[in-house]
């Protein structure tokens, strides 16, 4: 089954605009949340990052949100830049175990 | 800092030969690291845990005979795939755990793994 799921597979939004990534989990166990951004053929580089504690979190153009109750997160960047085309993952970890479960990507184009 | 590095890049090997990937920790020492493999359009998918000084912890699913690994210091990890068949053929990326305790894992850039 698939614990952590992004049901969007691609997303093109204009330069300068907002670009809204969401992801859903299942398991409610998972207390600590994560985005990376991939590349083809590179490994993931970390974005940012959100406690089960928090509802939202920020870093320059990049915010996090959580709902726990609707056991869902979302990644707003703002303003888009054509730098930020790339494959979006979330991902989830919980109970200590500092191992993520991985979401299925979002594929982010952003239109010059 | 935190960087994680692997070699090789790529590598292409027959069938029925063995393949050793390695990631290593270059400015921090990490006493957890993961391996993951990616199929092409698809998620990243845990194998298994890797503790310096024991026994790898694989994920459901995994052969631990097939996939070995040894985390023998603490700047090292290492992926073996033994006697590869062309289904194994697929992206290895490694991660260590951030060295101040935090949840985020810092990623290698990841092997390609060809077996023909």
């Amino acid at each position: 089954d698939q614990q952590v799921k992004q049901n969007s597979p691609s997303l093109s939004v204009q330069e300068g605009r907002i670009s809204i990534l969401n992801c859903d989990y299942t398991n409610s166990m998972f207390d600590y949340f994560l985005w990376y951004k991939k590349y083809p053929a590179e490994g993931p580089t970390f974005l940012i990052s959100i406690s089960s504690i928090k509802d939202k979190n920020e870093d320059g153009r990049f915010t996090v949100f959580l709902n726990k109750s609707a056991k869902h997160l979302s990644l707003h960047i703002v303003p888009s830049q054509p730098g930020d085309s790339a494959v979006y993952f979330c991902a989830a970890s919980g109970s200590g175990t500092y191992k993520y479960i991985f979401g299925t990507g979002t594929r982010l184009k952003v239109l010059a | 800092g935190a960087v994680v590095s692997q070699h090789p890049s790529w590598v292409i090997c027959k069938s029925g030969t063995s393949v050793k990937i390695e990631c290593r920790s270059l400015d921090f020492q990490a006493t957890t690291m993961f391996w993951y493999r990616q199929f092409p359009k698809q998620s990243l998918m845990l194998m298994a845990t890797s503790n310096e000084g024991s026994k790898a912890t694989y994920e459901q699913g995994v052969e631990k005979d097939k996939f070995l690994i040894n985390h023998a210091s603490l700047t090292l990890s290492t992926l073996t795939v033994t006697s590869a068949h062309p289904e194994d053929s697929s992206f290895y990326i490694c991660s260590a755990r951030d060295p101040g305790g935090r949840y985020e894992q810092y990623f290698g850039p990841g092997t390609r793994l060809t077996v023909t």
